[in-house]
């Protein structure tokens, strides 16, 4: 099947900084990607839809100005987190369609200080 | 919240038993598809069923899909300790946006 990957697996940062977070379709191309955040024990919740080359879309409830989505190519799209703070901690995980099925990243895990 | 609901919460069985998971959903959809979770790791695409479907099949899995209740049954036969894991459904709608159920979390006993 298309392999999605993520960029970094992990990461670690103080509150306040800023932290980007890549995800690439490895062997296709998508002009839609979605990113999703999922809490410890809890399922995965849809953030926004990420389209190449205008705005995202963004779930009601989640802040457009806090977490920054670009998709610059048909490969690659890019969420920051802006000025993170401890309750952002979480794993975040995107997904790109090929066909009927989504294809999954294997996840960052993002650790706010 | 658009997020379906997925039952059990939590399924405890023997190894070789079958396991059962069930999934409802709220839009109307244009497939659904079953995903498996190991802890703290991504998510595995299991099988996929189509709107105009009603039961699917891949090896150890079946699958039914009753879109008039807007539910679906993830079937593991035989189950193994290797099984043990989250299982989730993810309903796609319009625009290819997908809507997770709360999730299954099985545990296989060896």
């Amino acid at each position: 099947g298309a392999v999605v990957s993520q960029h970094p697996s992990w990461v670690i940062c103080k509150s306040g900084t800023s932290v980007k977070i890549e995800c690439r379709s490895l062997d296709f191309q998508a002009t839609t990607m979605f990113w999703y955040r999922q809490f410890p024990k809890q399922s995965l919740m849809l953030m926004a839809t990420s389209n190449e080359g205008s705005k995202a879309t963004y779930e009601q409830g989640v802040e457009k100005d806090k977490f920054l989505i670009n998709h610059a190519s048909l490969t690659l799209s890019t969420l920051t987190v802006t000025s993170a703070h401890p309750e952002d901690s979480s794993f975040y995980i995107c997904s790109a369609p090929q066909g009927d099925t989504q294809y999954f990243g294997p996840g960052t895990r993002l650790t706010v200080l | 919240s658009q997020q379906g609901e997925e039952d059990p919460q939590a399924l405890s069985i023997q190894e070789g038993e079958n396991a059962t998971m069930n999934c409802s959903y709220k839009t109307s959809i244009n497939n659904l598809q079953w995903y498996r979770q190991n802890s703290g790791r991504g998510l595995v695409h299991l099988i996929l069923i189509r709107s105009n479907e009603r039961e699917k099949h891949s090896g150890r899995l079946r699958v039914t899909l009753d879109t008039s209740k807007k539910s679906s049954s993830l079937l593991i036969t035989a189950s193994r300790a290797a099984d043990t894991a989250s299982y989730f459904c993810a309903a796609t709608g319009g625009y290819q946006k997908v809507t997770f159920g709360t999730g299954t979390k099985l545990q296989v006993i060896p």
